[in-house]
Formats: C-alpha cells, sequence, structure tokens
C-alpha cells in the first residue's frame, strides 16, 4: 500500500513550457485535491475532485488544469509555465469523515 | 486578515519544556479542526483532530474555543524529535468550500 504517490520529486522548467504533476492514491479514496505552499504562505487549494469524472476549482486555479478519468489518478497540468508557479505542490486524497492523506510532493522551479 | 493566523516562532525551547501554540480561525461556521505536523521538506501529516471538549494524545493536548474561535495545542516534556512546523488547520468541507484552510504554521525548534 503505496499511500499517494506524487512524481516528479524535483523539476525544473523554463518559462513558457508545459508540464504534467502526476499523482495517484491506491487507497481507493474518492476526494483528491491538490494544493501550492509558498514560504510564509499556508498551504492553498488549487483544484479538487469529489470521485471520477467530477472537478473544481480551489482558491488558486489560475494557470492550472485537472481531469480525473479514474479514481486512483489525478494530474496536475502546468499550461504555460510562470515564475509565480515557482512552489512546492502536494497532492492529497482522502475518503468520508478520514484526515487527508498527503504525497510526498514536487518542488517545482520555473526560470 | 487571514482566514487562520498563527504565530510563526520560532519556538526555541529546551528539552522537557512545555510550549504551547495558539491560532485564530476568522470562519465562525467551521465544524472540525485539526494539527498537522510538517517536518522540513517533507509532506504534512495528521497530528491530532481537535474536539470541542478538549483532547489528549500523550504529551499532547489540544483544545478548542468556538466562542473566540481560538484553537490551541500544547506540548508538554518537549523532545528533540517534536522539532518540526505545526500547521493549525480548519476543515471548510461543511461550509461550501471542499478544502481544508491551513495557517501558514508554527516552527518549534526543541534544543538539547
Amino acid at each position: 500500500n503505496a499511500g499517494v504517490t506524487q512524481t516528479p520529486k524535483f523539476q525544473v522548467l523554463k518559462t513558457g513550457q508545459s508540464m504534467t504533476l502526476q499523482c495517484a492514491q491506491d487507497m481507493n479514496h474518492e476526494y483528491m485535491s491538490w494544493y501550492r505552499q509558498d514560504p510564509g504562505m499556508g498551504l492553498r487549494l488549487i483544484h479538487y475532485s469529489v470521485g471520477a469524472g467530477i472537478t473544481d476549482q480551489g482558491e488558486v486555479p489560475n494557470g492550472y488544469n485537472v481531469s480525473r478519468s479514474t479514481t486512483e489518478d489525478f494530474p496536475l497540468r502546468l499550461l504555460s509555465a510562470a515564475p509565480s508557479q515557482t512552489s512546492v505542490y502536494f497532492c492529497a486524497s482522502k475518503q468520508g469523515g478520514r484526515g487527508y492523506t498527503f504525497g510526498s510532493g514536487t518542488r517545482l522551479t520555473v526560470v | 486578515r487571514k482566514e487562520v493566523e498563527q504565530d510563526p516562532g520560532p519556538f526555541n525551547v529546551p528539552e522537557g519544556a512545555t510550549v504551547a501554540f495558539n491560532c485564530t480561525y476568522s470562519n465562525s461556521a467551521s465544524q472540525s479542526f485539526f494539527w498537522y505536523r510538517q517536518d522540513c521538506r517533507k509532506e504534512p501529516k495528521l497530528l491530532m483532530s481537535v474536539y470541542s471538549s478538549g483532547n489528549e494524545d500523550g504529551r499532547f493536548t489540544a483544545q478548542l474555543n468556538r466562542a473566540s474561535q481560538y484553537i490551541s495545542l500544547l506540548i508538554r516534556d518537549s523532545k528533540l524529535s517534536d522539532s518540526a512546523t505545526y500547521l493549525c488547520v480548519v476543515n471548510d468541507e461543511d461550509t461550501g468550500r471542499r478544502a481544508l484552510t491551513f495557517g501558514s504554521g508554527t516552527r518549534l525548534q526543541v534544543q538539547p
């Protein structure tokens, strides 16, 4: 049981490039979400999904797209990377009233 | 005003000390609350839930004051391994935000 797996762990992008951050969970959790963490700020919600085929925007969705074709996977796409998207990205999942399980994070630098 | 406010610290305490962290939240409709722990360059991990009547888990005690919209975490007999950032978290799922709202964290450094 691997929990929540994020790849890659580190990534450097040039401004304007696109990429996909992968997130997979093997716990059959319905709810999955993406957060970003910046220095001096709490984690902020980017997008979330309450089940396969259902996604919605969080607090800071601009510049990001998501899809949820399966229960297990919830990829985050950066459409055209900007330096303001330099951050640590965490994927999290949960089922029902239980606590959230976070992935180990992706450290992204946009130059 | 931030939705969840915490003193960023750092709190530097000797081993064996008792230390308390406080947190205030702005959404009076929030129903559930948590403390998460985050080690340097790691993901947040659930430390404990916070119940209205207060709850204890070993050396850790959490308190909630709904009237004042205030949450606290008390750590007794601090260990070196308690050094981390402690995140106050409000579950706003029931208020329509469908998400957790995080404070920016309080850093604790326990010194030998």
